[in-house]
């Protein structure tokens, strides 16, 4: 049974920051990863959307990666801004199981001005 | 992107009536959509998989009767709380993708509050 795993939970970092943000997952075949950012209250506005055959994924200020032999991807911000802070989610599209996207639980993201 | 609108936004009901919530995609056909619940500070749990034109698929420990899936059109699936009791209070949020292995895409949100 695939399982997503973000961390950290929770993250507080001075504006201007570049960070990373990370995600794993146990089965390693995967359709699709994607990187999902969402305000309080609100749905989900998605950033970043990584085919199993690519490497990585840029927008802007963000790039993301995606190593699927490891099972890992990462999320980098950079030169944060407190406009970033909201919760973002990793999910995966599982193979074989109708297009099902399975969620990590998120990584909490605080930028202080 | 595709444009995917859910309603109402929000509710609030008394405990033991049906809440009745809408996810409609506005500029596709939406051969699958799916329904998830979101608890505070938590992530999206998949509720169920609905294909047009067939019944929803759930996932395990979720009562079909008591949430009922409606996917009659290729644009209108409905979400229906049966019975609402206070603890289906959560964030309920639809997609909706073209089918197969192809993009989701997501619903603003319906947040519901069972008095």
């Amino acid at each position: 049974k695939q399982e997503v795993t973000q961390i950290p939970a929770a993250l507080s970092v001075p504006e201007g920051e570049n960070l990373v943000l990370n995600c794993s997952f146990t089965d390693s075949a995967i359709y699709n990863l994607q990187w999902f950012r969402q305000d309080p209250g609100k749905g989900l506005t998605s950033l970043l959307l990584i085919q199993s055959s690519q490497r990585e994924q840029t927008s802007g200020r963000l790039n993301a990666s995606l190593d699927k032999s490891s099972g890992r991807s990462t999320l980098y911000i950079a030169a944060s801004q407190p406009g970033d802070s909201a919760t973002y989610l990793c999910a995966v599209t599982a193979y074989n199981q109708g297009g099902k996207l399975i969620f990590g639980q998120g990584t909490e993201l605080s930028v202080k001005p | 992107g595709a444009v995917v609108s859910q309603h109402p936004s929000w509710v609030i009901c008394k405990s033991g009536t049906s809440v009745k919530i809408e996810c409609r995609s506005l500029d596709f056909q939406a051969t699958t959509m799916f329904w998830y619940r979101q608890f505070p500070k938590q992530s999206l749990m998949l509720m169920a998989t609905s294909n047009e034109g067939s019944k929803a698929t759930y996932e395990q420990g979720v009562e079909k009767d008591k949430f009922l899936i409606n996917h009659a059109s290729l644009t209108l699936s409905t979400l229906t709380v049966t019975s609402a009791h206070p603890e289906d209070s959560s964030f309920y949020i639809c997609s909706a993708s073209s089918g197969g292995l192809e993009t989701q895409y997501f619903g603003p949100g319906t947040r519901l509050l069972v008095l």
